[in-house]
């Protein structure tokens, strides 16, 4: 079964630094990758995602994230965290013939002025 | 095009009793999704339906656990005789196509409370 593990539950940044919230996952077979950002009272919002082909893959808001297979990562990166990046940002992944995604436990992003 | 809705946003309830919550998807998304969401966790997959059918419903909780989505469009879910530890958002998702990489579209979620 596939899984992600998303460590650190709380990710500080100061305005202006750069995020980065790391993302591992688990399957046997090639997955298929995602980020998800949450807004307080909103739903789950897709920021990117990895199918097939280029592994570094660009998304909203400026994010992007880098599939590598040796390292079984799909960490999520931006150069530099604006106030309005708080959030909890979710990592998730499916398989080809799944239709279920698998998601980890989340970062909760705050942006230190 | 109005996104994914959710009703009713909060429900409180006693334990033993039933709750149903309903899911409207983004209009012709032929598929949707069920998940529970606890504190501090990610969404937990709970069922899908491909039009009207349920193609998937092992990851039920439990047989107290039920969902329908008659004629393919809105979907209920159903929780018979809750229990405290139901108490958590459930999320709905909607998406079109078949691809297990469609981008699935969130509803905000109904928070249960279960006292």
């Amino acid at each position: 079964a596939q899984s992600v593990t998303q460590l650190g539950s709380h990710v500080s940044v100061s305005e202006g630094a750069l995020v980065l919230l790391r993302c591992n996952y688990s399957s046997s077979v090639p997955p298929y990758l995602f980020w998800y950002v949450q807004y307080p009272n909103q739903g789950l919002q897709l920021l990117l995602k990895y199918t097939t082909g280029a592994t570094l893959v660009k998304g909203i808001n400026g994010f992007e994230a880098e599939f590598k297979k040796s390292e079984t990562s799909f960490h999520l990166t931006k150069p530099s965290a604006h106030m309005s990046d708080a959030a909890e940002y979710f990592c998730a992944v499916t398989l080809w013939g799944n239709n279920r995604l698998a998601f980890g436990k989340g970062n909760q992003v705050v942006v230190i002025p | 095009d109005t996104g994914v809705s959710q009703n009713p946003r909060h429900k409180i309830t006693k334990r033993g009793q039933n709750v149903t919550f309903r899911c409207d998807p983004i209009s012709e998304h032929n598929r949707l999704y069920w998940y529970r969401q606890t504190l501090g966790q990610g969404p937990e997959f709970l069922t899908y339906f491909q039009n009207e059918a349920q193609l998937e419903k092992s990851r039920l909780l439990s047989d107290r656990f039920s969902a329908e989505r008659p004629k393919g469009s809105f979907s209920t879910l159903e929780i018979q005789r809750t229990e405290q530890g139901d108490s958590a958002m459930y999320l709905c998702a909607s998406s079109l196509g078949l691809a297990e990489y469609n981008e699935q579209f969130f509803g905000p979620g109904t928070r249960l409370t279960v006292l």
